[in-house]
């Protein structure tokens, strides 16, 4: 059964930093790009970011880029988020979601989500 | 940038209804488009890919159809467990763009 389990969100005051990390099982992790998708409260899906199956290919949303990065530990089956530069618009609800290919392909499974809060 | 737009906002419809969801794509995007259910308090769920492929454990009800820019999510008979908010996805480039969802709510 694939699991994918987010942690690392919280409460962070405009400007802070923050790392999210996703831990995988139930599947072969290094076979599949991951993707990071936000829901900001009461709004609909925004993806963030993808990185392929191997971490040479990242992609981001421009309201992230230079300010967010994403990376993966294929050795520990978990894929991470650093948040820099925070601002209040970034508060959300982060998924983390596994392709079903090497690169760009769907997100068919998603954990349940960790908020993140930016506010002084 | 794609950007992707639902029809409608918001649809109310009687179990047994037919309910028909619409997504369109600024500029074509091939079959490359998924449909993901969200229901209250949940992670998404995907339902179908490649436009027509319904996922795995996604009943008959759920169809879709189209390519190019005009796509359709249709739910044959809806259950009352079909409450949610539908998002479309386009993997055709990125960034990757989700519409801005339709809220079904069943009377």
């Amino acid at each position: 059964e694939v699991q994918l389990l987010e942690s690392g969100g919280g409460l962070v005051q405009p400007g802070g930093s923050l790392r999210l990390s996703c831990g995988a099982s139930g599947f072969t992790f290094n076979n599949y790009a991951m993707t990071w998708v936000r829901q900001a409260p009461g709004k609909g899906l925004e993806w963030v970011s993808d990185i392929s199956a191997s971490g040479g290919g990242t992609f981001y949303a421009d309201s992230v880029k230079g300010r967010f990065t994403i990376s993966r530990d294929n050795s520990r089956n978990t894929l991470y988020l650093q948040m820099n530069s925070l601002r209040a618009e970034d508060t959300a609800v982060y998924y983390c979601a596994k392709g079903d290919q090497v690169l760009g392909g769907y997100f068919d499974y998603w954990g349940q989500g960790t908020l993140v809060t930016v506010s002084s | 940038e794609i950007v992707v737009t639902q029809s409608p906002a918001t649809l109310s419809l009687s179990p047994g209804e037919r309910a028909t969801l619409s997504c369109r794509a600024s500029q074509s995007v091939s079959s490359y488009l998924a449909w993901y259910q969200q229901k209250p308090g949940q992670s998404p769920r995907l339902l179908m890919y490649d436009a027509s492929n319904r996922a795995t454990g996604i009943p008959v009800r759920f169809s879709g159809s189209g390519s190019g820019t005009d796509f359709t999510l249709t739910i044959s008979s809806l259950e009352p467990e079909d409450c949610a908010v539908y998002y479309c996805l386009q993997r055709s480039s990125w960034p990757r763009t989700f519409g801005q969802g339709t809220k079904l709510e069943i009377k």
